[in-house]
Formats: structure tokens, sequence, C-alpha cells
């Protein structure tokens, strides 16, 4: 069966340090991976999407950045962290077609 | 794509009632809706999906009610138990497009 991880769990960085959460798949090959912000008490906005190895979508310009080195590693980067980049991040992999998006269980991210 | 910038909706539901969360899509090409469950602290968990060639879909508990004309769709949990609080989110069929997500709280 299919897996998604994400770590670390919770993470505090101060302000201006740098940012790099992983995200890796098991039990399918070339999956669409998401990653996705969530702000306490609202919905989930997509940030960046990739299709294959070394594409990737922007869907909101920002501090942030991210990188797919293999076919089922995602990774989210910033290298100077705002306070305004606090949030819940998940990570999410699609099969295609008519099929749900499924979604690890988030990093919560506070920047102090 | 979906607005982020609203307050999530809340509904309060007593211990053994049924609950009925509702959300309108906007697109009317969409083939395929997706309801997903959300616990504090964790990442959203697939509760039932429903193709747009039916009406209808039934679960463990949950139903998915879809009406085309209007573009809306509602998940039904029968018997609310004090485990379904949560947030609640539809999805259309792109992942991108999720609703804003509706607060269900059980009141034991």
């Amino acid at each position: 069966s299919q897996t998604i991880h994400q770590w670390p769990a919770t993470l505090v960085q101060p302000v201006g340090s740098p940012l790099s959460l992983e995200c890796t798949v098991e039990g399918t090959s070339n999956p669409n991976l998401y990653w996705y912000r969530q702000a306490a008490g609202r919905g989930l906005q997509l940030l960046f999407y990739s299709v294959g190895i070394g594409q990737i979508s922007s869907e909101v310009p920002q501090n942030l950045s991210a990188s797919r080195p293999q076919d089922r590693q995602f990774i989210l980067s910033s290298k100077k962290l705002l306070l305004s980049d606090s949030g819940f991040y998940l990570c999410a992999w699609w099969s295609g077609g008519n099929s749900p998006l499924h979604f690890g269980n988030g990093t919560r991210l506070t920047v102090t | 794509g979906e607005s982020v910038g609203l307050h999530l909706p809340t509904l309060s539901v007593q211990e053994g009632d049924n609950s009925i969360i509702n959300c309108a899509y906007s697109n009317s090409a969409s083939d395929y809706f997706i309801w997903y469950k959300q616990e504090s602290g964790k990442g959203p968990q697939f509760i039932i999906d429903i193709r747009s060639n039916m009406d209808k879909r039934q679960g463990q508990r949950v139903t998915v009610l879809l009406n085309k004309t209007v573009k809306h769709l509602s998940l039904q949990i029968a018997a609310t138990q004090p485990g379904d609080s949560a947030v609640y989110f539809c999805a259309e069929r792109t992942p991108l497009v999720f609703g804003k997500g509706t607060r269900l709280s059980v009141i034991a």
C-alpha cells in the first residue's frame, strides 16, 4: 500500500534561518506531488506541485522554493525564513484520474 | 482557485444526531468530487468520493449527495460521534481546488 512521510512534525526556527522540509512517498511510481500551506483556522493554499523529477510549478510567488530530486521525494525550502512563513505545511501525492489526493500528517512550522 | 481569506464556518451537533455539511462548487464541468476530514494537528484524510454520473454514494455512516443542477455537494454523517469532530473539506476533481472547510463540533 502507498504511504507518505513528512518530517519533521514540528519545527521552531528563527527569522532569517534556512528551511528544509522533506516528503517521501512509498508504494507508487511517478506520482504528482504537492506542497500546501494551511494558516490557523483557514483552508488549504497550494504552494507548489510537481508532475515529475525536476519539474516544479509554483502557484504563489513567495519566500519558498521546492525541488524534486527523486521520483518520490519532494522538498520545500527557504533561504531566509520570514515570520509570515509560519503555518502548517502539508505534502500530498496524487496518482491522477478520478482518485483522491493523499496527504501526509504535516509539519507545524513556527518562525520566531 | 479558492480564496483562503475567510474563517471557517462551524456546525455544532448533538451526539447521536445526523450532521449535514454543505459545499458549493463553481465549475459545471467538474466530474469528480471528494470529501476530506481533518483532525486537529493532522493532515486531511480521505472520506468518500463521488463521480458526476452519480447523485448519491454511501459509505460507512456517511453519504455524499451531488446536485449538479445547483452545483451543490453535501456530506451526511449518521449518528454523529465525538470522534467525528474535525474540519471537513470538499474538493473538486483537480487537486488544486479545495473548499474552505467546515468545523464540526459534536456536543456530548
